[in-house]
């Protein structure tokens, strides 16, 4: 069975870097697509970017200055950094797999872990 | 971007009743909306992909329909379990969005 689990701090001060990382087990993340999604107080779901079977990333170009998915295949781990975070980055971030052989929908999540950003 | 616009909000039902929950796209985006349930402190689940294929372990009172712009979740009966929130979500651009889901809640 597929298994996410997000780990990191819970709390980032204004301007630093969010890092998180997502443990996989179940399943390599050299095959499929990988995904970083988050959720807003109120709600709102926003796509991060996501990291392929073979390393290439996609972001939302309302992320791409501060954003990079990277990946450590050999403890089957991807990962999420997100520059100059301002308490608007306070949200749960989840980590997922896409389903299907193209990145369409999210067939598995993890649990997600809440970071609020604040001094 | 494409846009999602759920509706209603929020929907007040008793168990056993039937329900529609409605996803409506900002520019026609074929069957690529995908359905999901989050439940709360959970992660979402996911319910019904390409607009109406059904989901492996999810149950057959979930259904769903639409192309284009206009796409429905039917759920079937609503039981005590299915108090959630629903968001659809789009594959059809790269940049992926969800809407801003709709809450079903105990009358």
């Amino acid at each position: 069975e597929v298994q996410l689990q997000e780990s990191g701090p819970g709390l980032v001060k204004p301007s630093q870097s969010l890092s998180l990382t997502c443990s996989v087990t179940g399943y390599s993340i050299t095959s499929n697509y990988w995904g970083w999604i988050r959720k807003f107080p109120g709600n709102k779901m926003e796509w991060m970017g996501y990291i392929s079977y073979s390393g290439s990333t996609s972001y939302n170009p309302s992320l791409k200055s501060r954003i990079s998915i990277t990946r450590d295949t050999s403890k089957n781990q991807f990962f999420l950094q997100l520059n100059s975070v301002t308490t608007e980055d306070t949200a749960t971030y989840y980590c997922a797999k896409y389903g299907g052989y193209s990145p369409n929908w999210f067939a598995y999540w993890g649990q997600g872990t809440l970071v609020t950003v604040s001094s | 971007n494409i846009v999602l616009t759920q509706s209603p909000a929020t929907l007040s039902v008793t168990p056993g009743e039937s329900v529609s929950l409605s996803c409506r796209a900002s520019q026609s985006i074929s069957t690529s909306i995908h359905w999901y349930q989050q439940k709360s402190n959970e992660s979402p689940r996911l319910l019904i992909k390409y607009a109406s294929q059904s989901i492996s372990g999810i149950p057959s009172r979930f259904s769903g329909s639409g192309s284009g712009t206009d796409f429905t979740l039917s759920i079937n009966r609503v039981e005590s379990e299915d108090f959630s929130i629903y968001y659809c979500q789009q594959s059809y651009s790269s940049l992926y969005t969800f809407g801003a889901g709709t809450k079903l809640e105990l009358k």
